[in-house]
């Protein structure tokens, strides 16, 4: 199985900063990767497949890149609705796998 | 609108089982691969199982092979897993996720039901 691992684990920011999440995955596969947002008590949330595109409605702040193995969201202004929780997950290979979430919190 | 919503759940003893169904609707169901994800108290997320549009295919993750056994109804639009052998390790809240996919599943999930609580315990 391909193992995610994100970083951070969680993360303290203001609105207005630039927030990076990063996905390590173990071993290459192809850019089949998700990235969902996930708020207390409420359903995960897709945001961007393929690691790049975004879901209709995703606020254009939102992005995804790959380089390799590694992958990343940026949010490239946080907003007051930003403040939740990320996960990565591969589905380029099976099974798929999600990143143990990285929590964004208010400074 | 999509709207899946799942149903089912409770409190159940070890060794014990449990069916969960989940009502879809505001899409072409019988077009979707459809799968279950789980998210264990405090944890992150582990899918689950997956089936085909057709429902003849089927698809498990390690933890929950041979325990459980997905299945749809396209007449009902409605997807379900038959839990047996429950343990506590399967606590979590179970999710039923629409797969982005036509036909088989891709395992991208771009909707979600809200959720239902699953408690394995004496």
């Amino acid at each position: 199985d391909i193992q995610m691992t994100q970083s951070p684990s969680s993360l303290a920011a203001s609105v207005g900063d630039r927030v990076t999440i990063t996905c390590r995955a173990s071993r290459v596969f192809n850019t089949w990767l998700a990235w969902y947002q996930q708020k207390p008590e409420k359903a995960p949330r897709s945001l961007i497949y393929d690691a790049s595109k975004l879901e209709s409605g995703v606020p254009s702040r939102f992005s995804g890149s790959a380089s390799g193995t590694e992958f990343t969201l940026t949010i490239s202004s946080l907003q007051p609705e930003d403040f939740a929780t990320y996960y990565c997950q591969q589905y380029g290979s099976f099974p798929p796998t999600f990143g143990g979430g990285t929590k964004v919190e208010i400074k | 609108e999509v709207q899946l919503l799942e149903s089912g759940g409770g409190l159940v003893q070890p060794g014990g089982s449990l069916r969960l169904s989940c009502a879809a609707s505001g899409f072409t169901f019988n077009r979707h691969a459809m799968s279950w994800v789980r998210q264990a108290p405090g944890k992150g997320l582990e899918w689950v199982s997956s089936i085909s549009d057709s429902g003849g295919a089927t698809y498990y993750a390690d933890s929950v092979k041979g325990r459980f056994t997905i299945s749809r109804d396209n007449s009902k639009n409605t997807l379900n897993v038959q839990m047996n052998s429950l343990r506590a390790e399967d606590t979590a809240i179970y999710y039923c996720a629409r797969d982005w996919n036509y036909g088989g599943p891709l395992y991208y999930f771009d909707d979600w039901g809200q959720g239902i609580q699953v408690t394995v315990s004496s």
